[in-house]
């Protein structure tokens, strides 16, 4: 692995479905952020963790749950997935909360 | 609320300088950043000011006037491969980066 990989790269879910976007970096980043994209609109935050064993809410959170058990993984998890959740999703980690963020490549998910 | 206004897009012409603006209102001020974002990639991060006056890296500029809320990013030398959405981004008090919506530029031979 180099830098920040993110799985899958694209989905197609029911409404009223679980699902869990995987995001994994081996760059030892201690803060992790999960952001969606949608067409018109800037990068909106939904959860971050600026360490291993804490978490946060954006400004989006609704619907959406994370962990952050060690350094390396921030899985974002759609209880229960409704079409509004339609989107871009980008996961980004860096040294610390006052440092660049890097990106990884997104995972389009499509709610139905 | 927090605010952050860009152009939604913007043409030039391969080889010549373009600037694209950006201004702000935000809940405390840590930074600001740019990024570059090719379709369907993910972004990339371009520069930071923190204090006011001008960044340069290569042929990118950036600059920052925090009494006036404005930045601007400055592209010289145009290339095709420039052709991309341009996102600025403020840190604000709480750490957490606020997005504009990003501005498509669009290169011309």
């Amino acid at each position: 692995i180099a830098g920040i990989t993110q799985a899958p790269t694209s989905q197609i879910l029911a409404a009223g479905r679980r699902m869990t976007l995987r995001c994994t970096q081996d760059m030892r980043h201690n803060a992790m952020y999960w952001y969606r994209q949608d067409l018109g609109l800037g990068l909106r935050l939904i959860h971050y963790s600026n360490t291993a064993g804490t978490t946060g809410k954006g400004e989006v959170p609704d619907g959406y749950s994370v962990s952050r058990a060690n350094t390396d993984d921030f899985p974002l998890t759609l209880a229960s997935a409704v079409p509004s959740q339609t989107s871009v999703y980008f996961c980004a980690s860096s040294l610390g909360p006052n440092n660049e963020q890097f990106f990884g490549p997104g995972t389009r998910l499509t709610v139905l | 609320g927090q605010n952050i206004d860009q152009p939604t897009e913007m043409t030039a012409t391969e080889g010549a300088i373009v600037q694209i603006n950006c201004t702000y209102q935000t809940s405390g001020f840590n930074g600001l950043f740019w990024y570059q974002q090719h379709a369907g990639e993910a972004p990339t991060f371009l520069s930071y000011n923190v204090l006011d006056g001008l960044e340069e890296k290569g042929r990118f500029s950036s600059f920052l006037s925090r009494s006036k809320g404005y930045s601007y990013l400055l592209l010289k030398e145009l290339q095709m491969k420039d052709s991309a959405s341009y996102l600025c981004a403020v840190r604000d008090s709480n750490y957490q980066l606020i997005w504009g919506a990003g501005t498509k530029l669009i290169i011309k031979p």
